[in-house]
C-alpha cells in the first residue's frame, strides 16, 4: 500500500502564481523528500525534512511537516511555466531502508 | 560520471517471455532500487539492495527477482511476463549517509 497520498491530483495555474500541494502518509517517518519528474523522465530529488523539522526552505521552494497530523506541504512560489512537472512526496521510516513513494500531483504551469 | 543509467529504454515482450532490465551506477552508491510506475498509483518499490550480495523486497516483489553481484550493477529479471507488468521501470541509487536518491531514465515495458 502507498505510504503518501498526494493532492491535488492535478493542478493547473498562471506563471507568477504559487503552487501548494500536500502529501498525507500512514506510520511514523525518518524523514520526508519530495522529488520532481518532468514528463518521460526519471526522478529529480528536490528538498528533504527531518521528521524533527518543522519548515525548509531552498529557493523558491518551501517545505512544511507536521507529523502530529501526518502531513507535508510543497509551495512553489512565483511559478514558472518550467516548473510544469508531476511532483511526488518520499517517506522512509527508521530502521528500515525503503522508500516509499506517493501517488504524485501534476502540475501545469501556464504562460 | 554517467550517473544511473539503464537499458533497454523501450521494450515490448510476449506473455511468458523472460528478460533482464540492466542498470549500473558509476558513483559507488551501495544502495540500489527498482521502481515501478503506473498511472495514479505513484512509484512502488519492487526490490532494493544495500550492498553487494544483499537483496531484499519492496512492496510489490511478486514475479521479478534481483541479484547484486557488483556494486555498480543491480539487474532486474522478469522471470515469466505477464501483461500487468507493463509498467514502467525506474533504477535508483544512493550513497553514504544521504537519503536523496539518484534515478534512471527509466525502461517502458510492454507485455502483450
Amino acid at each position: 500500500s502507498q505510504q503518501g497520498e498526494e493532492d491535488p491530483q492535478a493542478l493547473s495555474i498562471q506563471e507568477g502564481e504559487n503552487a501548494t500541494m500536500n502529501c498525507s502518509y500512514k506510520t511514523s517517518i525518518n524523514n520526508l523528500q519530495w522529488y520532481r519528474q518532468n514528463s518521460g523522465r526519471g526522478l529529480v530529488h528536490l528538498i528533504l525534512i527531518r521528521s524533527n523539522e518543522r519548515e525548509k526552505h531552498s529557493g523558491r521552494l518551501r517545505v512544511t511537516l507536521d507529523t502530529s497530523k501526518k502531513s507535508s506541504s510543497l509551495l512553489i512560489t512565483a511559478s514558472r511555466a518550467a516548473d510544469t512537472a508531476s511532483y511526488f512526496c518520499a517517506t522512509d521510516r527508521w530502521n528500515t531502508d525503503k522508500l516509499i513513494f506517493g501517488t504524485g500531483t501534476r502540475l501545469q504551469v501556464f504562460p | 560520471n554517467a550517473g544511473v543509467t539503464q537499458t533497454p529504454k523501450f521494450q515490448v515482450l510476449k506473455t511468458g517471455q523472460s528478460m533482464t532490465l540492466q542498470c549500473a551506477q558509476d558513483m559507488n552508491h551501495e544502495y540500489m532500487s527498482w521502481y515501478r510506475q503506473d498511472p495514479g498509483m505513484g512509484l512502488r518499490l519492487i526490490h532494493y539492495s544495500v550492498g553487494a550480495g544483499i537483496t531484499d523486497q519492496g512492496e510489490v516483489p511478486n514475479g521479478y527477482n534481483v541479484s547484486r553481484s557488483t556494486t555498480e550493477d543491480f539487474p532486474l529479471r522478469l522471470l515469466s511476463a505477464a501483461p500487468s507488468q507493463t509498467s514502467v521501470y525506474f533504477c535508483a541509487s544512493k550513497g553514504g549517509i544521504a537519503y536523496e536518491q539518484y534515478f534512471g531514465p527509466g525502461t517502458r515495458l510492454t507485455v502483450t
